[in-house]
C-alpha cells in the first residue's frame, strides 16, 4: 500500500522564521503536490512536481517554495513565515499518466497542522 | 480545467443510500471525473473514477450521463463511518487536480 509520510503533525513557528515541511513517498511515484486547506476554502494547490528538479506552480504559490532533489522527497518552503500562512498542509503522489485510463489517484499524508504565532 | 458545483452539505440516516451530485457544464472531451472523501484529521482518499456511464467498485457508484455535464455518486447503505467530506473533480493532467469545497456528509444513527 502506498504510504505518503510527512515529517510532523503539528508544528508551531514564529513570523518571519524559515520553515520546513517534508514530505515522503515510498511508491516511487513521479508526481508529487503540495495543497493547503483551510476552512470553507477546500484544498488548494500550491506546487507540483512531475520530476526530479521539477516544479509548477499551483493556484497559490506566492510566498512559498519547494525542493524536489530526490525521486521520493518533496519539501515545501516557507521563506519568511507569516500569520495568514496558519493552516493545514497535505501532501499527495502519484504516478504520472499517459495516454487513456483517466487520472492516476493521488495519494495523501495525513497533514502537518501548522501554526505561526 | 472544469468548474464544478456540489451541495455543501448533507444528512442521511444510517442503511440509506446517499447520492451526491455534481454539476460540471464546461466539461472537456479528456477530462475524468473523480471522487475523493477526506475525515477529519486525514489526508483525502480516491474513491472512483469514470468517463462515462456507470462504474462500480467496492465502495461506491458513478453514474455519468451521456452528456456528461453532471455525475452522481452513489454510496449504498451508509453507516456513521461515511460521514466525511465528499470532493468531485474534473479534469485531465499530468497532476493537477483541483479541489471545491466538497460536500459534507453527515451520516446519523
Amino acid at each position: 500500500d502506498v504510504k505518503v509520510t510527512q515529517s510532523s503533525r503539528y508544528l508551531v513557528k514564529r513570523t518571519g522564521e524559515k520553515v520546513f515541511l517534508e514530505c515522503v513517498q515510498d511508491m516511487d511515484h513521479e508526481n508529487m503536490f503540495w495543497y493547503r486547506q483551510d476552512p470553507g476554502l477546500g484544498l488548494r494547490l500550491i506546487y507540483f512536481s512531475y520530476d526530479v528538479k521539477m516544479k509548477e506552480k499551483g493556484d497559490i504559490p506566492e510566498g512559498y517554495s519547494v525542493s524536489r532533489e530526490k525521486k521520493e522527497r518533496f519539501s515545501l518552503i516557507l521563506e519568511s513565515a507569516s500569520t495568514n500562512q496558519t493552516s493545514m498542509y497535505l501532501c499527495a503522489s502519484s504516478l504520472w499518466v499517459t495516454g487513456e485510463g483517466g487520472n492516476q489517484p493521488q495519494h495523501f499524508g495525513d497533514g502537518t497542522r501548522l501554526s505561526i504565532l | 480545467l472544469a468548474k464544478t458545483t456540489q451541495p455543501i452539505s448533507m444528512d442521511s440516516y444510517e442503511g440509506q443510500e446517499v447520492n451526491i451530485t455534481c454539476s460540471h457544464n464546461n466539461i472537456a472531451t479528456n477530462d475524468y471525473i473523480t471522487w475523493y472523501q477526506q475525515f477529519p484529521s486525514q489526508g483525502p482518499r480516491f474513491i472512483i473514477q469514470g468517463y462515462k456511464t456507470k462504474v462500480t467498485n467496492e465502495v461506491a457508484s458513478l453514474f455519468i450521463p451521456a452528456d456528461r455535464k453532471s455525475s452522481t455518486l452513489s454510496l449504498p447503505r451508509v453507516s456513521l463511518s461515511d460521514t466525511a467530506v465528499y470532493y468531485c473533480l474534473v479534469g485531465f493532467f499530468g497532476g493537477k487536480l483541483i479541489f471545491g469545497q466538497g460536500t459534507e456528509l453527515s451520516v446519523k444513527p
